[in-house]
């Protein structure tokens, strides 16, 4: 299975800051990534497929970058909502694995 | 508005098998995508389990590949998850989703069901 590593495991920024994650894959994925924002208490809701692309209705504040085994998401300017944490998903090799998550705290 | 909604017992026993369901509303399964379940262990990450298609075509992953079983029901418009001699490491809130084919992200998702394992 392709292992995924979320950097950091959780972290904590101020409204309006720019907050980046990043998430590493064991071996080369290409771009099939995608990133989920899961909420306390519910379900996750995809935000980026394919490395960089914004699902529907997705704010722009929220981006994704990179290729190969490297990869960021990125919040341009952290708003109270996005209170989550953030999970990378590689879908080059089956099966599916996602990242461990990192945990985005608002300070 | 596609929406999903997870059943279930709640609480099985060591070595039992579970049963969870799937109801889809505001889509037919029969006209396409494939429908996953995913699970997540209290305090803990996602891990893939498995998706069907309409034509009962499944993929399963392999670390629950022998104790597992995706099925779906288009006459009622449900899929449904089993798997077997469970044990405390699979309790967990399980989740159904639907599955963007070709980009295999998981874009509508249901509120999960808690599955306890205890005796």
């Amino acid at each position: 299975d392709i292992q995924m590593t979320q950097s950091p495991s959780s972290l904590s920024a101020s409204v309006g800051d720019r907050v980046t994650i990043t998430c590493q894959a064991s071996q080369d994925i290409g771009n099939y990534l995608n990133w989920y924002q899961q909420k306390p208490g519910k379900a996750p809701k995809l935000l980026i497929y394919d490395t960089s692309n914004l699902d529907t209705g997705v704010p722009s504040r929220f981006s994704g970058g990179g290729s190969g085994t490297d990869f960021t998401f990125t919040i341009s300017s952290l708003q109270p909502e996005d209170l989550a944490t953030y999970y990378c998903q590689q879908y080059d090799n089956f099966p599916i694995t996602f990242g461990q998550g990192t945990r985005l705290e608002i300070k | 508005q596609v929406q999903l909604q997870e059943s279930g017992p709640g609480l099985v026993k060591p070595s039992d098998t579970l049963s969870l369901t799937c109801t889809v509303s505001g889509y037919s399964i029969s006209s396409g995508y494939y429908w996953g379940w995913i699970r997540q262990p209290p305090g803990k990450g996602l891990e893939y389990i498995g998706s069907v298609y309409r034509s009962g075509t499944t993929h399963y992953n392999p670390s629950l590949k022998s104790r597992v079983t995706i099925s779906v029901d288009t006459s009622n418009n449900q899929l449904s998850l089993e798997l077997s001699s469970v044990t405390a490491a699979d309790t967990a809130v399980y989740y159904c989703a639907r599955e963007l084919g070709v980009i295999r992200a998981f874009n509508i998702w249901g509120p999960g069901t808690m599955l306890t394992v205890s005796s």
